[in-house]
């Protein structure tokens, strides 16, 4: 069984475009989390969510808005897709803030 | 200066070969502290977390230097499996969980 699952795998789509990925695990974590890895491999939190209360909200343009719905999921939706938001989307989770944080499969978004 | 810093290498090394990464941190305040591997197109996946007095699984090692502010990871015996990415990770703050990964350390071991 996945432990981090997210769909898409992968989403090619159009500049202006809105478009959601969605992350659910079943390890029973209160934590999760979204990061995205450009281009140059860079690993990069952007949202993280505590018992369905979000807890990180790095700098990310206001476009990008996650949701979580219950402590197993947390989707990420993306208004106005841009070309430099052309990366792969990693969901990762954790028993809490400080423990080991597992990771998705990763969906890889291309804005053309 | 990054929050985490790495030699991105990449490191090309025989087969049976020792190699090891280090990885600079910036916070002194920083609280955990992790190896994750990632290879090419999947997800990062937890290789070690690092502990204060050093911890070994098989042939891999983790250090942590608190007063200089870096790990490390030691690798024995090199297998072409090894071959991938190595990411550091640190844990800024125990409240939130904000995880910062340098930027990988690409390691390619060849026969």
């Amino acid at each position: 069984d996945t432990a981090v699952s997210q769909t898409p795998k992968y989403l090619v789509t159009q500049m202006g475009n809105d478009k959601s990925i969605k992350c659910e695990q079943n390890l029973g974590h209160d934590t999760m989390y979204w990061y995205k890895q450009d281009s140059k491999k860079f690993l990069k939190i952007m949202f993280s969510y505590n018992n369905k209360e979000l807890i990180i909200n790095e700098t990310v343009p206001n476009r990008f808005s996650p949701k979580s719905p219950d402590k197993a999921h947390l989707n990420l939706h993306i208004n106005s897709l841009e070309l430099g938001d052309s990366a792969v989307y990693f969901c990762a989770s954790s028993q809490d803030p400080r423990e080991t944080q597992y990771f998705g499969p990763g969906t890889r978004l291309l804005v053309l | 200066r990054k929050e985490v810093e790495q030699d991105p290498g990449p490191f090309n090394v025989p087969e049976g070969a020792t190699v090891a990464f280090n990885c600079t941190y910036s916070n002194s305040a920083s609280q955990s502290f992790f190896w994750y591997r990632q290879d090419c197109r999947k997800e990062p996946k937890l290789l070690m977390s690092v502990y204060s007095s050093g911890n070994e699984d098989g042939r891999f090692t983790a250090q942590l230097n608190r007063a200089s502010q870096y790990i490390s990871l030691l690798i024995r015996d090199s297998k072409l499996s090894d071959s991938a990415t190595y990411l550091c990770a640190v844990i800024f703050s125990s409240n939130t969980g904000k995880l910062i990964f340098g930027q990988g350390t690409t390691l390619q071991v060849k026969p």
